[in-house]
């Protein structure tokens, strides 16, 4: 019963290092999202990948990438890490055609860009 | 854009305190309106929606009314409980061609609720 599964929950980086968050989902879901939570500032879309093979941009997505590994699996790339980067990622997913607040939320990635 | 604005915090209560937490939005069309929370050390739960006007959610004594005219969504619980304490974060969305619809997320605001 994992649902929506975020590794690692902290990471600390350097400035210009790279890293590569991983995400995955055990709920046979066709869409899956990458957010961004910084205080005062709710949650921002980064990319989402509507189906596998595809993605596409979301509110903030300079700075990153993101592969739509297969099914299950969608990781965000931070190639060049900035200090602007640091926040709360969260991933989820949900099945296609559903109503958008089904939504299933990771709990989350804590990174800090020192 | 489309818009969420939540009241200022964070805010403090007393355990079976009134809670009420404002929400208003901005957008083009016809949002459907949702309250999310966010218990310490979890990812965003689905708290309440409505999806059209006068329509009320409610959800573990959670109470929100969608209002069309005041364009706001306001968060009711008549008595909080120290379970309660959580992020919430009001939300809205509007349908958007080729995938789910997209959600935009006002800023959250932290309750604590005290014994």
């Amino acid at each position: 019963n994992a649902g929506v599964t975020q590794t690692p929950k902290f990471q600390v980086l350097k400035t210009g290092q790279s890293m590569t968050l991983q995400c995955a989902q055990d709920m046979n879901h066709n869409s899956m999202y990458w957010y961004r939570q910084d205080p005062g500032m709710g949650l921002r879309l980064i990319y989402y990948s509507a189906s596998e093979g595809t993605t596409d941009k979301g509110e903030v997505p300079n700075g990153y990438n993101v592969s739509r590994l297969n099914k299950r699996e969608f990781s965000l790339r931070l190639e060049s890490a900035a200090p602007s980067q640091t926040s709360v990622y969260f991933c989820a997913s949900a099945r296609q055609g559903a109503s958008v607040e089904k939504l299933f939320f990771g709990s989350g990635t804590q990174l800090s860009v020192l | 854009g489309d818009s969420v604005t939540q009241m200022e915090g964070p805010v403090t209560l007393s355990e079976e305190a009134f809670l009420t937490i404002n929400c208003t939005y901005t957008a083009t069309g016809y949002p459907s309106l949702f309250w999310y929370v966010q218990y310490p050390g979890e990812g965003l739960q689905l708290l309440l929606k409505a999806t059209k006007a006068d329509d009320k959610g409610s959800n573990k004594g959670f109470e929100a009314t969608y209002r069309k005219e005041t364009t706001s969504f306001h968060l009711e619980k008549g008595s909080v409980q120290v379970s309660d304490s959580a992020v919430y974060f009001c939300a809205l969305a509007l349908p958007h061609t080729g995938a789910n619809s997209k959600l935009t997320f006002g800023k959250g605001i932290t309750l604590s609720v005290r014994p």
